[in-house]
């Protein structure tokens, strides 16, 4: 099966720290993404990937970076945190089309205080 | 961008009762719709997807309907069970294909009553 792991499942950081979320899938799928999770406004895609080095821009992109260096890893990073970026944060990755299925991690509930 | 919009946000039924979920989207080019499922403290988990060539796709006790003139799609869920209480995800691709990933409605909340 699938796995899609997430360094860390709680986080809690101080108002404009440098915040790295890391996510690792073990199916060798080409696309990764990352959602946050806020009650009332569903998943709202952040960043995705098709390919290592390659990153696109979702709906909410501000603050917010990414890296993939390897194909395997996707990682999220949050420049300098502020309390509106205190969310639970998905990873998700999928093979091939948009037309497969994602694979979703745990998920890292980030307060930032 | 893609809209995708979802009603109800909380919806309670009868166990046994059919409980019914609407989308409407708005980027005419979508052709792929999936539907996820989120028990609470859980991933999301895909349960049902229906392309545009088809109109209806039906698995077990769980449907969906697509409307792509009018673009709207819902999930039907029949004989209602205590497990289906979640909270579901509607979503559609963005610009039609690729890995452009996928724009996900706000959530409706199923609360199966006993």
């Amino acid at each position: 099966d699938v796995k899609v792991t997430q360094s860390s499942r709680y986080l809690v950081k101080r108002t404009g720290e440098k915040v790295f979320l890391e996510c690792v899938q073990d199916m060798d799928h080409e696309n990764m993404f990352w959602y946050r999770q806020d009650p009332g406004l569903g998943l709202r895609l952040i960043y995705f990937s098709y390919d290592v080095k390659m990153k696109e821009k979702g709906d909410i992109p501000e603050g917010y970076s990414v890296s993939r260096e390897k194909k395997e890893r996707f990682s999220l990073i949050l420049e300098s945190a502020s309390t509106n970026q205190t969310s639970m944060y998905l990873c998700a990755s999928s093979s091939g089309t948009v037309y497969e299925k994602l694979f979703f991690g745990s998920g890292t509930q980030l307060s930032v205080l | 961008g893609e809209n995708v919009e979802q009603h109800p946000s909380t919806l309670s039924v009868q166990e046994g009762d059919s409980a019914v979920i609407k989308c409407t989207y708005s980027d005419s080019a979508s052709n792929y719709f999936p539907w996820y499922k989120q028990e609470l403290g859980k991933r999301p988990q895909l349960i049902i997807d229906i392309r545009s060539n088809v109109g209806e796709k039906k698995d077990q006790r769980i449907a969906v309907t697509l409307n792509k003139t009018a673009k709207h799609f819902s999930l039907h869920i029949t004989e209602t069970q205590p497990e289906d209480s979640a909270v579901y995800f509607c979503a559609a691709n963005v610009g039609g294909g690729g890995a452009d990933g996928l724009t996900f409605g706000k959530g409706t909340h199923l609360i199966i009553q006993p």
